[in-house]
């Protein structure tokens, strides 16, 4: 199983609908959860971090549920700007980041 | 925010040249860096992990004395891709974080095309 997975996609949304994604992780003991979006041919860029207690900004909203060992990411109203792929980022033990291999979104007027 | 600076953004070379590559961060002090490298339509791997004044522990798979790494100072690591092939055409992408919790920041990345 690996360390940490995400739904490839992509996901075909109209502007203005709600989407959501899951990443699901392995390591119980991971402490640190992380989501970045990446443009095509662009670096990763941190879009939120995710605490346990759930956390919002703006259209934007990130949860973790470690009981089940995953992390979501809600984006309201979305925009033909939010098309890109979105990295969840999981920080276990050791301290090193291991990447899931991205959901790809894309939003059609 | 946390900026780091990566340079340069694009390299073509001949293949057995060997290149450079720096990765800064700006505006804070970096206690790990790590070098990634992204092929078209694929995930970013992991290729090392770099602390400052210490050996840089390398992924399985990618080879030390083919991608030197040296992290001289808490603001600088490079990237040294030694007598480089067609087949190491890539984006190469460092990022750092000053603390262990810290989200990781990325730099700009550098696109390498070996000709």
């Amino acid at each position: 199983r690996k360390e940490v997975e995400q739904d490839p996609g992509p996901f075909n949304v109209p502007e203005g609908a709600t989407v959501a994604f899951n990443c699901t992780y392995s390591n119980s003991a991971s402490q640190s959860f992380f989501w970045y979006r990446q443009d095509c041919r662009k670096e990763p860029k941190l879009l939120m971090s995710v605490y346990s207690s759930g956390n919002e900004d703006g259209r934007f909203t990130a949860q973790l549920n470690r009981a089940s060992q995953y992390i979501s990411l809600l984006i309201r109203d979305s925009k033909l700007s939010d098309s890109a792929t979105y990295l969840c980022v999981v920080t276990g033990g050791s301290y090193i980041p291991t990447f899931g291999r991205g959901t790809s979104l894309i939003v059609h007027p | 925010g946390a900026v780091v600076s990566q340079h340069p953004s694009r390299v073509i070379c001949k293949s057995g040249t060997s290149v450079k590559i720096e990765c800064r961060s700006l505006d804070f002090q970096a206690t790990t860096m790590f070098w990634y490298r992204q092929f078209p339509k694929q995930s970013l791997m992991l290729m090392a992990t770099s602390n400052e004044g210490s050996k840089a522990t390398y992924e399985q798979g990618v080879e030390k004395d083919k991608f030197l790494i040296n992290h001289a100072s808490l603001t600088l690591s490079t990237l040294t891709v030694t007598s480089a092939h067609p087949e190491d055409s890539s984006f190469y992408i460092c990022s750092a974080k000053d603390r262990v919790d810290q989200p990781q920041h990325f730099g700009d990345g550098t696109r390498l095309s070996i000709l």
